[in-house]
């Protein structure tokens, strides 16, 4: 079956660093994603990684190992704001999306 | 610009009852998508269309239908509302045009069935 394996929940420091963790098994690999998503709103697009590495987008940057079914999320400079849950997905062979559960991300000031 | 818009926001129903949600989207995007979320669990997709007039059965189709009469509008209709379907219901939408395959959501609409 596919997979797609976070952590339920995180707590971090206002102004710290945070990784978030994502290990998939899936049919096929056609991109990883990763979604913010604030309580009683809508997903919305962070990061897309495609081949091997890192990506960095402002504070935010994902990184992705295809050989180890492994993406990660890194938060730098935490504010408030940051206080969500992040949404790991992939795209598999047929060009599903493959979603996990999400990380519930707690900021404490 | 709007992006995509889904009404109602909230709806209650009793057993057996029926009911539409409209998805609305004003960027011309080919795709669109019926997502429900519950605690616990990953996004699952109910139904999607690559286009007007298209409609295709995802990871949970069984009672809801869908329809796209206009590129713009994606409806899903519960026919006979059971408890397993209360969730929260997403509407969602890409182009779909060499992109990344970014989707763009709605806002949700939270349904109970009574």
């Amino acid at each position: 079956g596919q997979n797609i394996d976070q952590p339920t929940e995180m707590t971090a420091t206002e102004g710290a660093i945070v990784q978030i963790n994502c290990t998939y098994q899936t049919s096929g690999f056609n991109g990883l994603f990763w979604y913010q998503q604030h309580a009683g709103e809508a997903p919305t697009f962070l990061s897309y990684n495609v081949l091997d590495g890192l990506e960095e987008k402002g504070r935010f940057s994902s990184f992705l190992s295809r050989s180890k079914g492994y993406s990660y999320l890194l938060l730098k400079e935490l504010q408030m704001k940051d206080s969500a849950s992040y949404l790991c997905a992939v795209r598999d062979s047929n060009y599903q999306l493959i979603w996990g559960a999400g990380t519930k991300l707690i900021i404490k000031p | 610009n709007a992006g995509v818009t889904q009404t109602p926001k909230f709806r209650v129903l009793k057993t057996g009852q029926s009911m539409t949600l409209l998805c609305a989207q004003d960027m011309n995007h080919e795709y669109m998508y019926w997502y429900r979320q519950d605690p616990g669990m990953g996004l699952r997709l109910i139904h999607y269309s690559v286009g007007e007039g298209t409609t295709a059965k995802g990871e949970v189709p069984d009672g809801y239908n869908v329809s796209r009469l206009k590129k713009q509008n994606f409806l899903l209709g519960l026919e006979s509302a059971a408890p397993s379907q209360t969730s929260v219901y997403f509407c969602a939408s890409k182009s779909g045009r060499g992109d990344t395959g970014e989707l763009f959501f709605g806002e949700g609409s939270r349904l109970t069935v009574l």
